[in-house]
């Protein structure tokens, strides 16, 4: 089965805090792409990243990190510094088959 | 260029009546999906072109929902006796032609609102 969970519903933090956004998934495809998605509360999905399964290079994009283990199924993503532009909910997903299979998602709000 | 459009952004309709939520890809978008994302969940796979043909509509939740793309272009998404739970919002999205394994970038629209009253 094609799965992705994200354990963590809602995370509150000050800003400035770094803060990790945690995502598991599951897949048979040998091939397969992971991503993450911020929906702002304006609503429109907006892609952040994407990694394909050959490829186990953490990536590192201004205060945005990602951590790829295919050890543990888990594709992890770390906010350093955070800012209140950053309160959204972020979506962790898989494509298998032609279609994006998404977590459930997790809010994270960034307090001043 | 443009990007997805959907129309409308809002639908309020009553139980039991019958809605079409348009799509429109971008151009030359061979690939086309619907997706539905319920409050506080994430986007849920409904169904997938490929120019005209539906792909995979595994997703569709039962026979009250139907979608078309006639043309190979803007597709449209019918439910029929709308029920209070299909209350959600109804993304569509487009990408040139993949692959099963190797993945092209799925460009999403802003979503059309679905109210059940």
């Amino acid at each position: 089965a094609q799965k992705v969970t994200q354990a963590q519903t809602e995370i509150s933090v000050v800003e400035k805090e770094d803060v990790t956004l945690d995502c598991v998934y599951e897949t048979r495809d040998t091939t397969y792409y992971l991503f993450w998605y911020k929906q702002p509360p304006s609503g429109e999905l907006v892609f952040l990243i994407r990694r394909n399964s050959f490829d186990e290079q953490n990536e590192i994009s201004g205060r945005y990190s990602w951590n790829f283990q295919k050890s543990t199924s888990s594709f992890n993503f770390t906010i350093t510094a955070s800012q209140v532009v950053d309160s959204a909910v972020y979506f962790c997903a898989l494509y298998s088959s032609y279609k994006l299979i998404f977590g459930s998602g997790t809010r994270l709000l960034v307090r001043p | 260029g443009a990007g997805v459009s959907q129309t409308p952004s809002n639908k309020v309709t009553e139980k039991g009546k019958y809605v079409e939520l348009r799509c429109d890809p971008i151009s030359g978008h061979t690939a086309l999906y619907w997706y539905r994302q319920s409050l506080g969940q994430g986007p849920e796979f409904l169904i997938y072109f490929q120019g005209t043909g539906a792909a995979d509509d595994s997703g569709l939740p039962n026979d009250r929902f139907f979608a078309v793309r006639p043309e190979g272009s803007v597709s449209t998404l019918k439910i029929q006796r709308t029920e209070r739970g299909d209350s959600a919002v109804y993304l569509c999205a487009s990408s040139s032609s993949g692959t099963r394994n190797y993945y092209n970038e799925q460009f999403f629209g802003p979503g059309t609102r679905l109210t059940v009253l």
